[in-house]
């Protein structure tokens, strides 16, 4: 039980270009789903929290016009890069929990490499 | 603020052998979940192991254990009999106590490297 789908797994694209990456709860769900970034050799870094039917709520110094973040349903996010450019390039991971038990943990998807050139 | 502190950047373990992962925690409420996750070079996150401030026992599952000292805000993750596929990058992390969307706060983590 409690499996993350993260899609696509992997992406290249020009410079300018918006790239949308979907996180879905396959089998239970998710209020809450967390979105990170990891450089290379790197840990992850938590992005924004997005909660179903409301505004996600983004960390410090994240850009929320650049990483539009969307909710619609209680297993779906969606996180949109924005007029993607080569620094944008990264490896972003999405994760949901099953509930808000103390001990539940996030469950991850298989994350998504974005290169752009 | 909360924080999570791995000072191993890197270690060796031969296979069938025993492994210790460190990590210290900080946080001054006394409330908090701390887990481990494993990073394969493919580079999903899997869960492995939770343990949570208020239990008395040492969590355990399967080949991974947790050393908690409480006192020492440490929870060091143990893997027995290690085996060619622990070869990764393993995370330790609490959760943020009282916030709301129960956020993860990582470490920097640990590269594990088991050899025949």
């Amino acid at each position: 039980g409690a499996v993350v789908s993260q899609h696509p797994s992997w992406v290249i694209c020009k410079s300018g270009t918006s790239v949308k990456i979907e996180c879905r709860s396959l089998d239970f769900q998710a209020t809450t789903m967390f979105w990170y970034r990891q450089f290379p050799k790197q840990s992850l870094m938590l992005m924004a929290t997005s909660n179903e039917g409301s505004k996600a709520t983004y960390e410090q110094g994240v850009e929320k016009d650049k990483f539009l973040i969307n909710h619609a349903s209680l297993t779906l996010s969606t996180l949109t890069v924005t007029s993607a450019h080569p620094e944008d390039s990264s490896f972003y991971i999405c994760s949901a929990s099953s509930g808000d038990e103390e001990n539940q943990p996030q469950h991850f998807g298989d994350g998504t490499r974005l290169s752009i050139l | 603020a909360q924080k999570i502190t791995q000072t191993q950047p890197g270690m060796f373990v031969q296979e069938k052998e025993a492994v210790t992962l460190d990590c210290t925690y900080d946080t001054s409420d006394p409330s908090y979940g701390l887990f481990w996750y494993k990073q394969p070079s493919s580079g999903e996150m899997i869960f492995l192991i939770y343990q949570g401030s208020y239990d008395q026992q040492n969590a355990t599952e399967g080949r991974y254990s947790l050393n908690f000292q409480k006192a020492r805000k440490s929870a060091n993750l143990v893997i027995s009999a290690s085996q060619l596929g622990d070869s990764a990058m393993y995370f330790c992390a609490m959760r943020q106590p009282n916030t709301g969307f129960q956020k993860l706060v990582f470490g920097t983590g640990t590269r594990l490297l088991v050899s025949p």
